[in-house]
């Protein structure tokens, strides 16, 4: 089955850049899908097919990929960003949803 | 406004049933397929099933099949996952996902507040 392979955690400093990772075999054919996930609140997706954004999130979600890596990067961290974050695809071989294991930013 | 209202969560007894239901408001239901995803206390999201708009086509991951079955009553806009034989595993926080699409790729742009399923003796 299909894997997609998130670091447990990234800590960052406010106003620095964040970067979270998410690997898979050719996931770059793949359209990956962004979700946070605050305490005790439902997932909400920030980035959408790789790069876009739906409308409400903040410019400073963006997402890329290129190749083996996909990439969340939030820009300008405030302490609000502070949440897990679970990438998500799509694996055509078994028609099956997959989520990454998550990971939690932490805001220093 | 788009909502989405889990309800039927509670304890349930190993090898015993549930029924979880989903009531949606603010879209036209019949143009959306439906996903349950599930969360274990402490862990991260697992996708449990799927249903397209007309209740035709279900998938289900693997963990799950044939113990759990989703449907569809799209005259009442809901959706609903009966969970049968349940396991102590199957105890988590049960979130309605409406799919949304860009091309062949389907993602997950709303989601309801979760019904919680404990499984115990």
């Amino acid at each position: 089955s299909y894997v997609l392979t998130q670091p447990p955690s990234v800590s960052v400093a406010p106003g620095q850049t964040a970067r979270i990772t998410c690997g898979g075999n050719n996931i770059g054919s793949k359209g990956v899908h962004w979700y946070q996930q605050k305490p005790g609140q439902a997932p909400l997706l920030v980035v959408y097919d790789n790069s876009d954004r739906p409308s409400g999130i903040p410019e400073r979600f963006s997402g890329s990929n290129p190749g083996n890596t996909a990439t969340l990067t939030i820009s300008r961290v405030e302490a609000g960003d502070e949440a897990d974050y679970f990438c998500h695809v799509w694996d055509e071989s078994s028609d099956h949803v997959v989520f990454g294991g998550g990971t939690k930013l932490t805001v220093l | 406004e788009v909502q989405l209202a889990e309800s039927g969560g509670g304890l349930g007894q190993p090898g015993g049933s549930l029924r979880l239901s989903c009531a949606a408001s603010g879209f036209i239901f019949t143009e959306y397929e439906m996903n349950w995803v599930r969360q274990a206390p402490g862990k991260g999201l697992e996708w449990v099933a799927y249903i397209n708009s007309r209740g035709t086509m279900v998938k289900y991951a693997e963990s799950v099949k044939g113990r759990f079955n989703i449907s569809r009553d799209n005259a009442q806009n809901s959706v609903s996952l009966q969970m049968n034989s349940l396991r102590a595993e199957d105890t988590a926080l049960y979130y309605c996902a409406r799919e949304a699409a860009v091309g062949a790729t389907g993602f997950f742009d709303y989601w309801g507040q979760g019904a919680l399923v404990t499984v115990s003796s």
